[in-house]
């Protein structure tokens, strides 16, 4: 069963557009949930986990278990934001193993 | 410290060949991955080890993929016999507490 869902594999803004990744989750617990970011040529790294509730490079992603989104927002898109960006979810019962989204490739045009 | 380290980089061969992948956690890490990316299904998690021991081996496609984890500083992915439909990127991640994982660069498989 997908327990994260990124709507969206391509997504192109320009430069000084707002930006927003969408991210949905299946799960009926309390998850923990992250944005992994890949840019080109670089390893995959951590963007930012909700728990912490913090704004990394200018994102910011808000838990709405209402509506079990997490979508992945910046005001202001740069050119250096392009890369591919993976939601990821922590379920309480299976600690260690993240659940991958597909992934969204972003691009950000000059 | 150098982060993850997985070796070969890219590695190209013929179908029905043997193929290992190697992976070097970070020092005291004590949760490792391997994944496998492609354009088609993006990342799978294919196996992880907790202390050494595989805990969740659904991913691993047949038997032809096999995993070890002999040490806390490194472990393995064996595919034998290789086939095309297995070429992708495969890689190596370490966490400590199940938390923030850490990944490898990555091997580039090609199989001929």
């Amino acid at each position: 069963a997908q327990r994260v869902t990124q709507p969206e594999k391509l997504l192109s803004v320009f430069k000084g557009a707002p930006v927003e990744l969408k991210c949905n989750y299946s799960y009926s617990g309390s998850p923990e949930l992250f944005w992994y970011v890949q840019y080109s040529r670089q390893r995959l790294q951590l963007l930012l986990r909700h728990i912490s509730r913090e704004s990394i490079k200018g994102f910011t992603a808000d838990l709405n278990k209402g509506e079990t989104s997490f979508h992945l927002k910046k005001p202001f898109a740069q050119e250096e934001d392009s890369a591919m960006y993976y939601c990821a979810l922590i379920r309480g019962s299976t600690l260690g193993r993240l659940y991958f989204g597909r992934g969204t490739q972003l691009t950000v045009w000059p | 410290d150098a982060g993850v380290i997985q070796s070969p980089r890219h590695e190209v061969t013929e179908m029905g060949q043997e193929v290992t992948l190697r992976c070097k956690p970070i020092s005291g890490h004590d949760y490792l991955f391997w994944y496998r990316q492609t354009m088609m299904r993006g990342l799978e998690l294919l196996i992880y080890f907790n202390n050494n021991v595989p805990i969740d081996d659904s991913g691993m496609p047949e038997d032809r993929f096999s995993a070890k984890m002999p040490n806390a500083s490194f472990s393995t992915l064996k595919i034998q016999p290789s086939e095309p439909r297995d070429s992708a990127v495969y890689f190596c991640a370490s966490s400590l507490f199940s938390y923030e994982q850490f990944f490898g660069p990555g091997t580039r498989l090609t199989v001929l």
